[in-house]
């Protein structure tokens, strides 16, 4: 069945680093992945969607200069999270949507947990 | 905008039927989906249902769509204690490429 990852699954960081978290469709093309996220007993939330070759396009409220989202081929989609804060700690999904026939839900990644010093 | 309400919290006992009640507001969704979330862990796809569609039905789960209402729920019969996880509703639009709309997930506890 389709396989999503994410790279790495825990990251600590200390503030003001940044850190890259990688989402991979293992087993099919995703021209089109979105960036979730996570607070603690809350619903997910969409921060971005990220099409293969062209811009990401952000929600309303996302900082697009803190946020970086790369997606440079059809398996890999990447989110750097810049100049990182404590309010930044959270939990970070990808979901990818197989291009072509049968492309009708996402698969998600098994998620990132970033904590943020 | 796109909005999904559920009930937050539900207790059932092992062996009982549970059911996990979800709202939504767009017409226009296609595709009505549950995920289970457990503990630390990602998003499982449990079922999914098309809006041309009243019920499905999978092993133990059931989905009821009423779209007049815009009202899904999903059907957990002879719940187990692995059942204990929180329940996403979520909705994806007609266009190709649309992100889902999540619920804030119903916490669903089981007790032996």
């Amino acid at each position: 069945g389709a396989v999503v990852s994410q790279h790495p699954s825990r990251v600590i960081c200390k503030s003001g680093t940044s850190v890259k978290i990688e989402c991979r469709s293992l087993d099919f093309q995703a021209t089109t992945m979105f960036w979730y996220r996570q607070f603690p007993k809350q619903s997910l939330m969409l921060m971005a969607t990220s099409n293969e070759g062209s811009k990401a396009t952000y929600e309303q409220g996302v900082e697009k200069d803190k946020f970086l989202i790369n997606h440079a081929s059809l398996t890999l989609s990447t989110l750097t999270v810049t100049s990182a804060h404590p309010e930044d700690s959270s939990f970070y999904i990808c979901s990818a949507r197989p291009t072509g026939v049968g492309g009708d839900t996402q698969y998600f990644g098994p998620g990132t947990r970033l904590t943020v010093l | 905008g796109e909005d999904v309400e559920q009930s937050l919290f539900l207790s059932v006992r092992e062996g009982d039927s549970s059911v996990i009640n979800c709202t939504y507001t767009d017409s226009s969704s296609t595709y009505l989906y549950w995920y289970k979330q457990e503990p630390g862990a990602g998003l499982q796809l449990l079922t999914y249902i098309f809006s041309n569609m009243d019920m499905k039905q999978d092993q133990r789960l059931t989905v009821l769509l009423n779209k007049k209402d815009k009202h899904l729920s999903l059907r957990i019969a002879d719940t187990q204690t692995g059942d204990s996880a929180i329940y996403f509703c979520a909705e994806r639009g007609y266009q190709a490429g649309t992100a889902l709309i999540f619920g804030k997930g119903t916490t669903l506890s089981v007790s032996s």
